[in-house]
């Protein structure tokens, strides 16, 4: 069945580092992906998404690119702040409805 | 975005009761409803789809007797856990989705312990 497999967190960064987390996905079609995250204490929030082969989703400094060859939809951003502290999740649709399967979510903390 | 509420964020419940959950969808029509079930660790776990005014459709393994889920007005959705054991302790998240709009919106989640 569809799956999506997210690196181990938690991740530790100092501000203004390079920031990538990776997330590969198992699915039949062509599905849609998206990363989520959620900041402590609030509900989870749609960060970007892709919805076909090589689009490229950002928002807020994130980037993440649909690479259909290697199954992958890796989370990046250029210098990260302390305000990016949060765990983030992988995530694609398995089908119209929006129906979302996850992966197992990565902790991201900055330190100052 | 929209606002999705979810009531309560924790509960602490004894063996044997029941729990129920409400998701609220604050400023939108959500026609659709998701509950999710999230382990330590793990990824959410998609428990039962909703639709307003249906019977929720179950995922392979998720007891309907034991979750139930009630979708009857477009502004909310309840999830009860009757007679609660120990191992249903985790954290639920519900999300909402407007038919219109290709995408769900979350609610903060509930921290259920069951003693």
């Amino acid at each position: 069945g569809d799956s999506v497999t997210q690196m181990e967190g938690p991740v530790t960064l100092s501000e203004e580092a390079f920031l990538t987390i990776n997330c590969t996905y198992t699915a039949t079609g062509y599905p849609s992906l998206f990363w989520y995250v959620q900041y402590p204490g609030e509900g989870l929030q749609l960060l970007l998404k892709a919805t076909k082969a090589d689009d490229k989703g950002s928002n807020k400094g994130f980037e993440a690119t649909y690479r259909k060859e290697t199954t992958s939809f890796h989370l990046e951003k250029g210098s990260v702040q302390v305000s990016d502290s949060a765990v983030y999740f992988c995530a694609l649709t398995r089908d119209s409805n929006y129906q979302l399967i996850w992966g197992a979510g990565t902790k991201l903390i900055i330190k100052p | 975005g929209a606002v999705v509420s979810q009531h309560p964020s924790r509960v602490i419940c004894k063996s044997g009761t029941s729990v129920k959950i409400e998701c609220r969808s604050l400023d939108f029509q959500a026609t659709t409803m998701f509950w999710y079930r999230q382990f330590p660790k793990q990824s959410l776990m998609l428990m039962a789809t909703s639709n307003e005014g249906s019977k929720a459709t179950y995922e392979q393994g998720v007891e309907k007797d034991k979750f139930l889920i009630n979708h009857a007005s477009l502004t909310l959705s309840t999830l009860t856990v009757t007679s609660a054991h120990p191992e249903d302790s985790s954290f639920y998240i519900c999300s909402a989705r407007d038919g219109g709009v290709a995408e769900a919106f979350f609610g903060q989640g509930t921290r259920l312990t069951v003693v």
